[in-house]
């Protein structure tokens, strides 16, 4: 069975700090690391792609990726009380498997 | 430069009735995935299509549920006789290749089964 986990929070941070939130997955294969924010009553939107182990930055946003531990992170720098909502970790291994998510507050 | 296309955006049907909800994905993209999401759960990938082709229909339920993706028009995903359960939000996504690749959201479709 091919799991992701994700903390389902609720996380809060206050405006101006970092959040960071994480993920696990449990089969090696996979390849392709995909952060989402949706909020609520709304569609995913696609906020990075990874597929190296590293960094990788986007404005605010930075993605990491250890594929030995088997661990996806996403930081939000500065954070916003527009990031507020729930950030959806999926994970590529011949089928797409998505975390149940996090749900951040950002309070002001 | 038009994102992937869901409609009905709200659909209402009587239990026993039919559902029939429509993906147009971005154009350009030959392969589109279905997902249901229930009230404050996760998203759950159901099938993923290409052009008159099921790839992976996986997480599609054995009975009522069916999906199709012609040479020409929208991706339709039917639900025979639907009961209360099947009350969702439907996402169709899109993607330029295959399950590697960035997949890209519609707004979603929202049943209501009464």
């Amino acid at each position: 069975q091919k799991e992701v986990e994700q903390n389902s929070g609720p996380l809060s941070v206050p405006e101006g700090a970092i959040a960071s939130l994480n993920c696990t997955y449990s089969d090696r294969v996979s390849q392709s690391f995909f952060w989402y924010r949706q909020y609520s009553g709304k569609s995913p939107e696609l906020i990075m792609s990874i597929y190296s182990n590293g960094d990788k930055e986007d404005g605010r946003f930075t993605a990491q990726l250890n594929k030995a531990s088997q661990y996806v992170s996403l930081l939000i720098r500065d954070s916003q009380p527009s990031d507020s909502a729930t950030y959806l970790c999926a994970v590529d291994s011949n089928d797409m498997r998505f975390g149940a998510g996090t749900r951040l507050t950002v309070k002001p | 430069n038009a994102g992937v296309m869901q409609n009905p955006r709200h659909l209402v049907r009587r239990r026993g009735q039919e559902a029939r909800l429509r993906c147009s994905p971005v154009k350009g993209h030959s392969h589109v995935y279905w997902y249901r999401q229930l009230p404050e759960e996760g998203l759950k990938f159901m099938v993923y299509l290409q052009k008159e082709n099921i790839i992976d229909e996986s997480g599609m339920p054995k009975e009522r549920f069916s999906a199709e993706f012609p040479k020409e028009g929208p991706s339709i995903l039917r639900i025979q006789q639907v009961v209360r359960g099947d009350s969702a939000a439907y996402f169709c996504a899109s993607s330029v290749g295959g399950t590697s690749y960035e997949q890209y959201f519609g707004p979603g479709t929202r049943l209501t089964v009464t």
